[in-house]
């Protein structure tokens, strides 16, 4: 049962362009959301997060959007550099005191083209 | 670097042997989180322990235990291992302030494990 779903493996873009990573999630009781960029034979590094109060969180060239009604969020880069180029995986959290367990989407390999 | 520490970074073995994977938070943290990463999939939640206690539990198999010590640093083992066990263990640590807000995990390098 997969609750959160990141439909596209991969995007390329070019860059100085902008990317949009899509991730849709099914657990209503979901309340907070983040964004993890990976390079290969790294772990996953916190890049944005949102809470379920907001509808947007702008942190420099990363905004991220939230839809609750439609259960999606998505991850706005602009503009896109050739370093944003990895994977990225949407995450979500349904706030429990004491437990934070984070449910990962597979994830979508960004390729920003020179 | 996350200040997240994972020994060993490789670790190649046979089925049905046991392994232990070790992994140091970030100082000051108390929350410490095991993840499971195969091949093209997302990472699934194993278990977490906050300070030195089991807290929530995910889809970890009974083959595999956990512990926390004192000085904070856990241990995954790792038992009977089978060919799928294959996968990308990450350890992630949280600084779990007691408030409601939310904090953020802060993820180790992994530890790559090959069944044979």
């Amino acid at each position: 049962d997969q609750q959160v779903k990141q439909n596209s493996p991969s995007l390329s873009v070019q860059e100085g362009r902008i990317s949009i990573l899509n991730c849709d999630y099914t657990n209503s009781m979901f309340d907070y959301f983040l964004w993890y960029k990976k390079y290969p034979a790294e772990g996953p590094t916190f890049l944005i997060s949102i809470s379920s109060i907001k509808d947007k969180n702008e942190d420099g060239r990363f905004t991220v959007f939230l839809n609750k009604s439609a259960k999606h969020l998505s991850l706005h880069i602009v503009p896109s550099q050739p370093g944003d180029s990895a994977v990225y995986f949407c995450a979500a959290s349904a706030f429990n005191f004491g437990n934070e367990k984070l449910t990962f989407g597979t994830g979508t390999r960004l390729t920003i083209i020179p | 670097d996350s200040g997240v520490t994972q020994t060993p970074k490789h670790l190649i073995t046979a089925t049905g042997q046991r392994v232990t994977l070790r992994c140091s938070p970030r100082s000051g943290d108390l929350s410490v989180y095991w993840y499971q990463q195969s091949l093209d999939q997302g990472l699934q939640f194993l278990i977490q322990y906050y300070n030195g206690e089991e807290r929530a539990k995910g889809n970890i198999l009974e083959r595999f235990s956990a512990q926390q010590f004192p000085d904070l640093h856990s241990e995954l083992n790792l038992s009977s291992l089978e060919l799928g066990d294959s996968a990308l263990y990450f350890c992630a640590s949280s600084v779990q302030t007691g408030s409601l807000a939310y904090n953020e995990q802060f993820f180790g390098p992994g530890t790559r494990l090959t069944v044979l």
